[in-house]
């Protein structure tokens, strides 16, 4: 089946550093891939859809400047929170989809930020 | 905008029985609805995907149900085991007017099966 990696699964950053996370479709390629954000007891919110080698499209109230993503190949999405502070700690999951397909989700990564 | 909801936000059950979640969804012009479960501090296993044009998708002891036009699909556990114990998340899946594909969750069923 598809899979797809995220690493870290978990970080610990101190406040005002940036921290970049990686996504890897590894069976597929991933013509779409998504970012989402879940805080404890929340759902997931979406953050940024990216299509590769083009911009990512951000949700509303998601700074793109703090949260930067690169969509650099079909295989490969990274996101980086810069500048981090401890509001940004969260549980950031990535997702990757074929066109027409479901989406398939990484395991995850918690972000700590002191 | 879409909103997704889930009840009951936790529920909790004797080993055995079976126990039916609940979705619903405000905007029935959807492409697809997804069950996933999500266990602590995890990412999320789909279990279930159902298109807009079918009613039901069944895999082992699950089934869900989708009725599109009153914007409800149900998740049901047959012969529930501690094993099922998770968070279960309903998804819609559509697309938007500029063409890009979004899923949206509802908060999830907080799942507990007591041996």
């Amino acid at each position: 089946g598809a899979v797809v990696s995220q690493h870290p699964s978990w970080v610990i950053c101190k406040s005002g550093t940036s921290v970049k996370i990686e996504c890897r479709s590894l069976d597929f390629q991933a013509t779409t891939m998504f970012w989402y954000r879940q805080f404890p007891k929340q759902s997931l919110m979406l953050m940024a859809t990216s299509n590769e080698g083009s911009k990512a499209t951000y949700e509303q109230g998601v700074e793109k400047d703090k949260f930067l993503i690169n969509h650099a190949s079909l295989t490969l999405s990274t996101l980086t929170v810069t500048s981090a502070h401890p509001e940004d700690s969260s549980f950031y999951i990535c997702s990757a989809r074929v066109q027409g397909s479901e989406q398939y989700f990484g395991p995850g990564t918690r972000l700590t930020v002191t | 905008k879409q909103e997704v909801t889930q009840i009951p936000a936790a529920l909790s059950v004797p080993e055995g029985e079976n126990l039916v979640l609940n979705c619903s969804f405000t905007d029935s012009a959807i492409y697809n609805l997804q069950w996933f479960r999500q266990d602590p501090g995890k990412g999320l296993t789909s279990l279930l995907l159902i298109q807009s044009s079918q009613r039901e998708q069944t895999s082992g002891r699950l089934n869900a149900s989708l009725d599109k036009s009153s914007g409800r699909s149900t998740l049901y556990i047959a012969a529930s085991q501690p094993g099922d114990s998770a968070t279960y998340l309903c998804a819609v899946g559509r697309y938007s007017g500029a063409g890009s594909y979004q899923l949206t969750f509802g908060k999830g069923t907080k799942l507990s099966v007591i041996p």
